[in-house]
Parts: structure tokens; C-alpha cells; sequence
């Protein structure tokens, strides 16, 4: 079965800072991907970053990088440059494959508000 | 239209009422997804269809009904439902997996319909 674990049920950072948010996981598969999905207080899902279990390399997008340790089973996200409008949840996943669909499993999000 | 879209976005409903959720996908996906999302618990999985063929189904009570009749639209009826059903329905959509290839195929969600039993 799979885990993913996101220990910081709030953070506050500055505008402007950079902010690290926590997730480990946990599985027994070999292949698997991991993604970080913002949600705001409209309630929609918005998909920020992915990485493979089998990227060498960490994932960057734009002001979002994903430090993936793979041996500590840790999939942290990095905000570089905080900004207002980056307050909201934030949400860890893990893909694992159901035939041709797949599956996220969630953690419990972290809430990150930016202040000035 | 573009993206997931979810109808209705607020729904009230009796515990003796039937009612159905509307999601339907604009980005030629052919994997849908039903969550439900309870306050302090992580999403949790409820219906997977891929090539319209349900998938999954993760132990989720009777008194929800999913219904996928094309690749675009999902629909999740509901019909003598708990209080302790309330709560956000989100609706994603993917890509399915067709050949041995797995890359990265993250799931788009819609903005959800929150729903209050009373």
C-alpha cells in the first residue's frame, strides 16, 4: 500500500522568501511518480510539479522544484520567491497505475500562508 | 469550455433526496476520476473509469452510483445520502496508459462541487 506523509499542517513565510514544504512516502513499487498539487480556497486542484522515480535529475517549474531525495523516500517542494497569491493548501501525491488509469494517493496538505 | 468542468458547484440535498453530480472533461483525456474530499482527511479515491470501463471501485457505499457514458462526461448519482457525506466531489481526468511507455500523466481536476447533506 501506499503512504504519503506531510507533516506540517501550516506554514508561514514571507513574500519574497523561498519555503520548503515536507512529504514523505512510502511503497513497495519500484515505479511510481510523485506530484505536488496547489488548492486554493475555490477548491480546485491545480497540478504544479512531477517527478519520476526514475529521474536522475530534481523537477523545476518556474518558481517550483521538487528535492528528491529517493533513498529517504522524501519529495519536498521548493517555492522560491513567495508571492500573495501562493497562499493556499498544498497537496503531495503519489501515482501508482490501476491497468490503463492511474491512481494518486493524497497526504493531508500542508496550509501555507504568505505574508507581507 | 475548457479543462473539467462540475456541475452543480453547491448542492444542499435531504437525506431522501436524489440528486446527480456532472463532471465532464475538454482535453480529449479517456480516464476519469471521482474523489471526495472530507474536512482534515486526505482525497480519497472513490470511481476510476478508463476507456469507459470502471476500474476501480474502493469500497465506497452503495448509496453512490457512478455513471460514465463517453470518454468527456462522469456523472456520480446520489440517493439517500449520511450527513457524514458532505463534503468537496472533485472530478479529475487523464490520460489512460496505452502502451508499455509510462510517463509523466498527471490528472487534471475540476473545481468540485461542495455538498452539504442535512
Amino acid at each position: 500500500a501506499q503512504k504519503i506523509t506531510q507533516t506540517q499542517p501550516g506554514m508561514f513565510v514571507q513574500e519574497k522568501e523561498a519555503v520548503t514544504l515536507d512529504c514523505t512516502y512510502d511503497t513497495s513499487d519500484q515505479s511510481y511518480g510523485l506530484f505536488w498539487y496547489k488548492q486554493p480556497s475555490s477548491g480546485e486542484m491545480i497540478f504544479l510539479i512531477y517527478q519520476g522515480s526514475y529521474d536522475e535529475q530534481n523537477a523545476t517549474e518556474g518558481r517550483y522544484s521538487l528535492n528528491f531525495q529517493k533513498a529517504r523516500k522524501s519529495a519536498n517542494l521548493v517555492i522560491s520567491a513567495s508571492q500573495l497569491g501562493d497562499s493556499a493548501m498544498y497537496f503531495c501525491a503519489m501515482r501508482t497505475y490501476l491497468g490503463t488509469a492511474s491512481k494518486l494517493t493524497f497526504g493531508t496538505g500542508t496550509r501555507l500562508q504568505v505574508t507581507l | 469550455e475548457t479543462g473539467v468542468t462540475q456541475t452543480p458547484r453547491h448542492l444542499v440535498m435531504g437525506m431522501t433526496n436524489k440528486k446527480s453530480l456532472k463532471c465532464e472533461q475538454h482535453l480529449g483525456h479517456n480516464a476519469m476520476y471521482w474523489y471526495k474530499q472530507s474536512a482534515k482527511k486526505p482525497l480519497e479515491l472513490m470511481f476510476v473509469y478508463s476507456l469507459e470501463e470502471r476500474v476501480e471501485n474502493n469500497s465506497v457505499p452503495s448509496r453512490f452510483s457512478p455513471e460514465c457514458p463517453n470518454s468527456s462526461h462522469l456523472f456520480l448519482h446520489l440517493h439517500t445520502l449520511q450527513p457524514e457525506d458532505s463534503a468537496l466531489y472533485l472530478c479529475a481526468s487523464s490520460q489512460a496508459v496505452l502502451t508499455s511507455g509510462r510517463t509523466g500523466r498527471e490528472q487534471f481536476f475540476g473545481p468540485g462541487t461542495r455538498l452539504t447533506v442535512l
